[in-house]
C-alpha cells in the first residue's frame, strides 16, 4: 500500500503558478497517480491521472519522475476559484488502494 | 453521460435513530460502488464498497451497514446512530475492476448526530 505525504497547506496569489508534490516512496509497478480536487460540502473531483512521465490536460498538468516515487500537480495562473483541497491517491485500482489522505489546502488570495 | 445522485443533501438525527442514505447512478451498468465518510477537518475515510449486487464488503468495522438492492443503488444504514456518526457521506463509483479507473463522487450528505 503506497503511502502517500503532501503538504498540509499551500498560500498563493492569483495568475501564479502553482506545484504541489506528493511523495509515494512505496509506489508498486501497477500503481497509478490521481489527483482529485475538492471545494467545502461537495464531493472530490478528478484532476488528472498518469503512470510517469508528464501528462497534461486542459486544467493541470503532472509530472513524474522516471523512479516515480513522487508526482507534482502543477496549476497553471491559478484564480480565486482554485482555492480547494487536492488530494493525492495512489494505487492500482484496487480497494485497499482507494484511502484518500489529508490532502493539500490551497489557498489562492487576490 | 454518467451522473450520480446522493439524497438528502443535509440529514439531523437524534442519537439512537435508524438512518438510511440512498445513492444511485445513471448512465452506466455494473459500477464498482463505494461510501466515504469525512469527519470535519479529516480526509476521507473508505466505509464500504460494493462490485455487484449484494456484494458488500467493509473496510472499517462500526454500526453502519450497506446494502446494494439493485445494479445501480447504494444505501447506507444504521439501526442506532452515535454522535460519532456525524459527518459528510460520501457515494462514489468506478468503471470497472481495478482498471485504475478514476472515484466519481457524488455531492455528498452532511449528516450531523444531536
Amino acid at each position: 500500500l503506497a503511502k502517500t505525504t503532501q503538504p498540509i497547506s499551500m498560500d498563493s496569489y492569483e495568475g501564479q503558478e502553482v506545484n504541489i508534490t506528493c511523495s509515494h516512496n512505496n509506489i508498486a509497478t501497477n500503481d497509478y497517480i490521481t489527483w482529485y480536487q475538492q471545494f467545502p460540502s461537495q464531493g472530490p473531483r478528478f484532476i488528472i491521472q498518469g503512470y510517469k512521465t508528464k501528462v497534461t490536460n486542459e486544467v493541470a498538468s503532472l509530472f513524474i519522475p522516471a523512479d516515480r516515487k513522487s508526482s507534482t500537480l502543477s496549476l497553471p495562473r491559478v484564480s480565486l476559484s482554485d482555492t480547494a483541497v487536492y488530494y493525492c491517491l495512489v494505487g492500482d485500482g484496487r480497494y485497499s488502494t482507494l484511502t484518500f489522505g489529508k490532502g493539500t489546502m490551497l489557498l489562492v488570495s487576490p | 453521460s454518467q451522473t450520480i445522485h446522493q439524497w438528502p443533501a443535509t440529514l439531523v438525527q437524534p442519537v439512537g435513530s435508524p438512518l438510511s442514505l440512498e445513492c444511485t447512478v445513471e448512465g452506466t451498468s455494473n459500477p464498482n460502488l463505494y461510501w466515504y465518510r469525512q469527519a470535519a477537518g479529516r480526509g476521507l475515510q473508505l466505509l464500504f464498497y460494493s462490485v455487484g449486487i449484494g456484494q458488500i464488503s467493509s473496510e472499517v468495522p462500526q454500526n453502519l451497514s450497506a446494502s446494494r438492492p439493485q445494479d445501480r443503488q447504494f444505501i447506507l444504514s444504521s439501526k442506532k446512530l452515535l454522535l460519532s456518526d456525524s459527518g459528510f457521506y460520501l457515494c462514489a463509483w468506478t468503471v470497472g475492476r481495478g482498471n485504475n479507473s478514476p472515484l466519481h463522487f457524488g455531492n455528498g450528505t452532511r449528516l450531523t448526530v444531536t
